[in-house]
């Protein structure tokens, strides 16, 4: 199994730009999960999802982000219009239903000028 | 509300120094406890689940335990590649209340083992 696939591995963009970043889970999980990771506040789920339906959002800082998952296949969480403080790296995690331990992908680098 | 502290922050060890990372939790109803390795520029890795007090996994040099308030994660005779970022994470409530779908993360403790 290939694992999750996240891409970009790395973003460079300037403020106020659109910026989409991708997940592909795991074949057969039906959870899938959003992170964003900062030195200053460490891990924090942004949102979830459980067989392509939005669980929880209550991560999500601001309407500026959005995350969409139109088939069991693919995710994106996009960022409109892009500030300085989105810099961070941004996590997706799957999982299957009958367990709770997550599986990360490698991670978007994402540096907003 | 649910939370999870990790102690000490950073932890600098000699090789062949054993010593332990801490966990404290504050949950309504444990549904286990999770820790994960980081190493720098990539995803956490899943090391162990533990479900009661009392419960031990082991792997390799690494030993995790749990009482009802905290787990711990033992590293007996530690090497220069068990440096990385250790974390731990307990289920928590999703916002609404229905269901246990996430994970709550602690900070994570810097693990260097020096040669």
């Amino acid at each position: 199994d290939a694992g999750v696939i996240q891409s970009p591995r790395h973003e460079v963009t300037e403020m106020g730009q659109e910026v989409t970043l991708r997940c592909k889970p795991i074949s057969g999980h039906d959870y899938l999960f959003w992170y964003r990771q900062t030195m200053m506040r460490g891990l924090e789920l942004l949102i979830y999802f459980n067989n392509n339906v939005p669980i929880d959002d209550s991560g999500m800082p601001e309407d500026r982000f959005s995350a969409k998952m139109p088939n069991a296949s693919f995710s994106t969480l996009k960022i409109q219009p892009s500030e300085p403080r989105d810099s961070a790296v941004y996590f997706c995690a799957t999982r299957p239903s009958y367990t709770d331990t997550q599986y990360f992908g490698p991670g978007t680098r994402l540096t907003v000028l | 509300e649910d939370q999870v502290t990790q102690s000490p922050e950073a932890l600098r060890l000699q090789e062949g120094e054993s010593s332990s990372l801490n966990c404290s939790y504050t949950v309504s109803g444990l549904r286990g406890l999770f820790w994960y390795r980081q190493d720098p520029g990539k995803g956490p890795e899943f090391l162990f689940t533990l479900y009661s007090a009392g419960e031990e996994k082991e792997k390799e040099r690494l030993k995790a335990t749990l009482t009802k308030k905290e787990s711990f994660l033992h590293i007996t005779a530690p090497k220069p590649e068990d440096s990385a970022t250790y974390l731990c994470a307990v289920p928590t409530l999703s916002a609404g209340g229905t269901s246990y779908g996430k994970l709550t993360f602690g900070q994570g403790t810097i693990l260097t083992v020096h040669p």
